[in-house]
């Protein structure tokens, strides 16, 4: 079966970098988009972007223009969201999600990415 | 402020019928199906229904989705305590260069 692992918790200062990997097993890893979308504390789903796994190519939210960078290693089929200069608000659990013909079927378990000085 | 627009809130008791509305826009809904998505606080979501009304398999008849226009629905009949959980919307939006866009979310209680 699908299984998207993520790591537990990730804590950063303001003004770091954090990099959060999805690990990907069940099924054929450069066939399907990844997005990554993330959850403030007590707050909604934000899209953040996707990546094809096969070639690389990405698409971000206007959002994050600029501060994210998603990558793909297909030889570990793992998936990598790096997101820069943190500040407060962007403590949040970020997960990763594969696209299929009918959504975003399959999901990580979440990372919360903490930042605080 | 999310660019589609749930009620924050809905309730009803066990074996009731609820619906939760998701307002967009002609840049998402207008235009693009809807999925819905279900999520147990402290869990990831689940995909609920896709492409407006379709089920995915596991997901009990029980459950159901619709659009028109620029806005979409999702009913729950013979309502169970195991369906409290926080919904949302989400579409494509052409706006901005493409982008997914979820609903709010709405926390159903089942009283």
């Amino acid at each position: 079966q699908v299984q998207l692992v993520q790591p537990g918790v990730e804590v950063k200062t303001p003004g770091a970098s954090v990099k959060v990997s999805c690990n990907a097993s069940g099924y054929t890893f450069i066939a399907y988009y990844m997005h990554w979308v993330r959850q403030a504390p007590g707050q909604g789903l934000e899209w953040m972007g996707k990546i094809n796994p096969k070639d690389g190519t990405t698409r971000y939210a206007q959002n994050f223009q600029g501060r994210v960078t998603m990558t793909g290693d297909t030889s570990t089929s793992t998936l990598y969201l790096e997101l820069s200069s943190l500040r407060s608000e962007d403590t949040a659990t970020y997960y990763c999600a594969r696209e299929n013909i009918r959504g975003f079927e399959d999901w990580g378990q979440g990372t919360l990415v903490t930042v605080s000085s | 402020q999310s660019v589609l627009t749930q009620p924050p809130s809905a309730s009803a008791t066990p074996g009731q019928r609820v619906t939760i509305s998701c307002s967009g826009s002609s840049s998402n809904i207008g235009r693009n199906i809807v999925n819905w998505y279900h999520q147990v606080p402290g869990t990831a979501p689940k995909l609920l229904m896709y492409r407006n009304n379709q089920r995915p398999s596991g997901v009990p008849d029980r459950f159901s989705g619709s659009k028109s226009g620029t806005s979409a629905s999702l009913a729950i009949s013979g309502l169970q305590s195991e369906d409290e959980a926080d919904y949302y919307c989400a579409s494509w939006d052409d706006s901005l260069g493409g982008r997914w866009v979820f609903g709010g979310g709405t926390k159903l209680t089942v009283l």
